[in-house]
Formats: C-alpha cells, structure tokens, sequence
C-alpha cells in the first residue's frame, strides 16, 4: 500500500540548475497538489490538478511548472533553480468523497 | 482576506495532561476544517475534519475538535496527551477543494 511516493527525497542543485520532482499515487484520485513548506509559513500550494492533463496554478507559482499526463503522475519541475527555492516540497492527493488529502513523505531540495 | 491563523507556534505540556491547540480562520462562508499532525521527516496526516452537521468532531488517536461558529475557531483538543503525540499540527481550511489553506502550524512538546 504505497499511497503516495515522491522522489527524489533529497536533492542539491546549484543556482541556474533544473529538475523534476516526480509524484505517484496508487489510489486513482483525481486531484493532486503540490506544496511547499518552509519554517513559520506552513504549506502553500504551488500548483495543482484536477484530473489528467490539467493543470493550475495555486498560491506561489513562479520558477515552477508542472505536468499530468498520466493519472497517476504529477510533475514538479524547476526550470531554473534559485535560493529562494530551497524548500520541502509534499506532494498529494485527494480522496474526493472525503476531502481529505493524502501526503507523501517529502523532497528536501537545497539551491545554492 | 482568506487567512488561517494558528497563534501559537510552540507548546510544551506534560505527559498525561490535557491539550487544547488553537486555530482560527478568516473566511467569506464557513469552510471546510481540517486538522493534519505532521511527525518529524514524515508527511501530513489527517487527524479530523469537519464539514457540516454537529459541531464537535472525533478524530483519530483520542483527539477531537470543535467548530464555532461565532468565533471562527477550530480548536483542537485532547484530555491526555501521550509522549508520542510530539509532532507539529496544522490547521486547514477551504470554501473550495482546491482553496485549501493551512495555518503555519504548532510544534508540540510533551515532557515526560
């Protein structure tokens, strides 16, 4: 019972760099998301989806793109890192019946 | 302004007594309430949640909450809290299923 993978876990890019982080759930919800937590703010959404081959923009969107082509798949790239980057990033998703959201364990990426 | 306010951001109870963690919300209608406990590395994990009807909701491990309307409070509450109830708790709240806001969060402390 995976529920909700995110890799990598842990990354170090340098400024200018750029990645993907790679969301998977196994529980064929529709919505996903896309946070990031830094220290005293909680979790803001960066972007989010409402089934496959959509995507929207949430509340912190620059430097970040995404992409669903797959159900089960929610990208998160950074096409070109900065230090204000720096972040843990959640993904998940969302029983729609319940309302209630689904994490997984977090990406911790550091820009230098 | 929609805003999700969880005024204290570090609490330290002993073993065996009784808990109350505030939250508090800025919202045009009543929203959705949530409450998710985050262990340390680990994501967010839904503790309760209230969407209508009866106002005092039951969650997992013990803990329970209560929507007041007339305070636009969500305070969450426990009559013992346990060692491993040690983890940080956010509130969130949403007129929408993907308004989602969460508060910046309490870290709790239980001393032996």
């Amino acid at each position: 019972n995976a529920g909700v993978t995110q890799t990598p876990k842990f990354r170090v890019l340098k400024t200018g760099q750029s990645m993907t982080l790679l969301c998977a759930q196994d529980m064929n919800h529709e919505y996903m998301y896309w946070y990031r937590q830094d220290p005293g703010m909680g979790l803001r959404l960066i972007h989010y989806s409402v089934g496959e081959g959509t995507t929207a923009k949430g509340e912190v969107p620059d430097g970040y793109n995404v992409s669903r082509l797959k159900k089960q798949n929610f990208l998160l790239g950074l096409e070109s890192a900065a230090p204000s980057q720096t972040s843990v990033y959640f993904c998940a998703s969302k029983r729609r019946e319940t309302g209630e959201l689904f994490f997984g364990e977090g990406s911790r990426l550091t820009v230098l | 302004a929609q805003s999700v306010t969880q005024p204290d951001i570090h609490i330290t109870v002993s073993e065996g007594a009784s808990l109350e963690l505030r939250c508090n919300y800025s919202y045009g209608a009543t929203p959705y309430l949530f409450w998710y406990v985050q262990s340390p590395g680990q994501g967010l994990q839904l503790l309760l949640k209230y969407f209508s009807g009866d106002t005092l909701v039951q969650g997992i491990k013990g803990f329970e909450a209560e929507f007041k309307r007339s305070q636009s409070s969500f305070n969450l509450r426990k009559p013992s809290v346990h060692w491993s109830d040690a983890a940080e708790y956010f509130c969130a709240v949403g007129t929408r299923p993907n308004d989602m806001r969460f508060g910046a969060g309490t870290r709790l402390t239980v001393k032996p």
